[in-house]
């Protein structure tokens, strides 16, 4: 079952521009991951963020955590064009099973 | 080697075909997994090998059949597939056994299944 949400579904930016993208989810989670897919590859994880923390950052990624709002924001700074991607977020339900959001497609312009 | 390889990278196949995915990763991971992905979409769970063994079957058809010969390979027998199994078909691995941890996964780059 699909826990998280994403918004937005699409992303268009300019080189050397900021995105952003969030995700919402539904129950209680231990941690919350993002990956990214390139069309038609594999997925590759980018960040982990554990229940009990707020902020991360990883590079040009900051990935926050707000478990009272049950929500996650991914945002990339200064993209560039290999960026251009699926971003998934992932949760772990209780079971441990992760559930992938419906994920954000993002378009970087050069 | 932080790598998890699939093969055959694209495959086609009619309806009474039996054929194999292969998928390997040699980082000592103790659980893998197997994914469904139609275009799209986001990833969904099949299956999942903890220690080797069977630990989560996402109530899937028995045409859809995992191995697990050993700690480092996975495989996903298929027989009498329909064209809705037509999807990209991902491999991925994690550290710890199924319960031991939420972690990270290590995905393959797919396999991409065309069923005619």
């Amino acid at each position: 079952s699909q826990q998280g949400e994403e918004d937005p579904q699409a992303l268009s930016i300019q080189e050397g521009e900021n995105a952003t993208m969030n995700c919402s989810y539904k129950t209680s989670i231990n941690n919350l991951q993002w990956y990214r897919q390139n069309s038609g590859r594999g997925l590759v994880h980018l960040i982990l963020i554990r229940s009990n923390e707020r902020e991360k950052h990883s590079g040009r990624l900051r990935v926050t955590l707000d478990t009272s709002k049950k929500s996650s924001s991914l945002l990339i700074t200064a993209s560039r064009a290999a960026d251009t991607a699926s971003y998934f977020c992932a949760t772990d339900l209780n079971d441990y099973k992760l559930s992938f959001g419906a994920g954000t497609t993002v378009t970087v312009r050069a | 080697d932080t790598e998890v390889t699939q093969t055959p990278k694209h495959l086609v196949m009619g309806m009474t075909n039996k054929k194999s995915l292969k998928c390997e990763q040699h980082m000592g991971h103790r659980a893998m997994y197997w994914y469904k992905q139609k275009a799209k979409k986001p990833p969904e769970l099949m299956f999942v090998y903890s220690y080797e063994k069977l630990s989560i079957n996402e109530s899937v058809p028995s045409r859809f059949s995992p191995e697990c010969p050993n700690s480092s390979l996975l495989n996903l027998h298929l027989h009498a597939l329909q064209p809705e199994d037509s999807a990209l078909y991902l491999c991925a691995s994690s550290q710890g056994g199924w319960a031991d941890n939420t972690g990270e996964l290590f995905f393959g780059e797919g396999s991409r299944l065309t069923v005619l």
